[in-house]
């Protein structure tokens, strides 16, 4: 089955600066990678997603790349605020087969004034 | 309805007890999924239905696990015999699927305290 690796496990940034949050998937017939965020107390909720016909997708202040020959993919988040403060999840599917997303195992933002 | 709606929110329950968790999705949404997240943790998946499709059982931990999902809709997640390992917190989503749409909007879940 799908494997997806997550790094870094926590990441601290000033506010202003860049944020890079790095996955890497095994199945090469993966073709759906969403990006969760995850408040403290709060449900996960999708903030982006890019699928395999894509090379980057681009939402105000964050975007993704994916490279698929070395199946990996990135969240880049600009000009951060505290707000952007939280648990962050890279997941991939192959929807050919199943909608069921393999979720990484996470990490957690935190943006220091 | 607006959401994923899932109850109860909280549930404390006695080791060895069982317990149900019920799911109600996104009116219209074919696929609905069950995770669990423990403290601090990423996000396990347990079991997953698809229209009419057999579910995917794969994430079960074990034999005390079951869900079923009726008519399509509501589903509930039952676990028997519950261990003190079993505490977590219960996520349900569900997802469109039809024209593409597979992104997952999740239930704000049950929290099980086994005790």
């Amino acid at each position: 089955g799908e494997n997806v690796e997550q790094h870094p496990s926590t990441l601290s940034v000033q506010e202003g600066d860049s944020a890079v949050i790095k996955c890497t998937y095994s199945d090469s017939a993966s073709n759906y990678f969403p990006w969760y965020k995850q408040e403290l107390g709060k449900r996960p909720q999708l903030i982006i997603d890019i699928r395999s016909n894509v090379g980057e997708k681009k939402d105000q202040r964050i975007a993704v790349t994916l490279n698929k020959t070395a199946k990996h993919f990135s969240l880049h988040i600009t000009e951060t605020q505290p707000e952007d403060s939280a648990v962050y999840f890279c997941a991939a599917s192959n929807t050919g087969t199943a909608s069921k997303l393999t979720f990484g195992t996470g990490t957690r933002l935190q943006v220091t004034l | 309805g607006a959401g994923v709606s899932q109850s109860p929110s909280n549930k404390v329950t006695e080791k060895g007890k069982d317990v149900e968790l019920r799911c109600d999705p996104i009116s219209g949404h074919t696929a609905l999924y069950w995770y669990r997240q423990s403290l601090g943790q990423g996000l396990e998946f347990l079991i997953y239905f698809q229209g009419n499709s057999a579910p995917d059982k794969s994430g079960l931990p074990s034999d005390r696990f079951s869900a079923e999902r009726t008519g399509g809709s509501v589903s509930t997640l039952t676990i028997q015999r519950t261990q003190q390992e079993d505490s977590a917190v219960y996520l349900c989503a569900s997802s469109l699927v039809a024209r593409g749409d597979y992104g997952y909007t999740f239930g704000s879940g049950t929290r099980l305290t086994v005790v």
